[in-house]
């Protein structure tokens, strides 16, 4: 039980297709990211929510679009997807203070979900 | 579907051998680096850190040494187990990226009995 659990483990879906994926972190976090680890490249963060604001978009395309309802919930909205990216999407989660990295509080990762496009 | 992937390098060792797993990193101006574990089918794990004014430190069963001269960071495991295997990363925190981690390509670790 990591304490972050992401749904579906796994999901294929044509290029035409809209889904989501979601993450729910059980920690007592404030802030969450979206991970892409596919099998060309390393991780690549994607996004990050800070106490549900969105402060990062890592040019990220807009057929991936994130939603953060709450500090415990994050969504990842997919549509129109192409076969590049298929891939593992993780999310990830950590408590921040706004003085910069505490070494107390490492980022904790759930377990992926594995997305294939057709 | 994917064609070409990452060549991850591979490190094995003998059980209840020393680990020596090593990263490069270009960026001078890091606060911290990271070590993460990553076993199949899981997300990845956080080992241990180290902050950019050390060049030592120590967990449990882990070292992790910085080398800022040659931009070098290195991970060793003592009396490596069967339950060490797994994919190993190295990430960075820029200056100012407190919540930004830079992640390497990483190693992959075959401990045999």
């Amino acid at each position: 039980e990591t304490g972050v659990t992401q749904t579906p483990r796994h999901l294929v879906m044509g290029m035409t297709n809209k889904k989501s994926l979601k993450c729910e972190q059980h920690l007592g976090h404030n802030a969450m990211y979206w991970y892409k680890q596919s099998a060309k490249k390393p991780l690549e963060l994607m996004f990050v929510y800070n106490f549900k604001e969105q402060t990062e978009n890592n040019s990220v395309p807009s057929r991936f679009s994130p939603e953060c309802p709450n500090s415990s919930h994050l969504f990842l909205h997919l549509h129109t997807l192409q076969p590049e990216d298929s891939a593992l999407y993780l999310c990830a989660s950590s408590q921040e203070t706004k003085k910069g990295y505490d070494s107390n509080q490492p980022q904790h990762f759930g377990d992926g979900t594995r997305l294939s496009i057709l | 579907g994917e064609s070409v992937g990452l060549h991850l390098p591979t490190l094995s060792v003998q059980e209840g051998d020393n680990s020596i797993i090593n990263c490069a990193y270009s960026n001078s101006a890091s606060d911290y680096f990271i070590w993460y574990k990553q076993e199949s089918g899981k997300g990845p794990q956080f080992i241990i850190d180290i902050r950019s004014n050390m060049d030592k430190r120590q967990g449990q069963r882990v070292t992790v040494l910085l080398n800022k001269t040659v931009k070098h960071l290195s991970l060793q495991i003592a009396a490596t187990q069967p339950g060490d295997s797994a994919v190993y990363f190295c990430a960075e925190i820029p200056w100012g990226g407190y919540n930004k981690l830079i992640f390497g390509a990483g190693t992959r670790l075959a401990v045999h009995p």
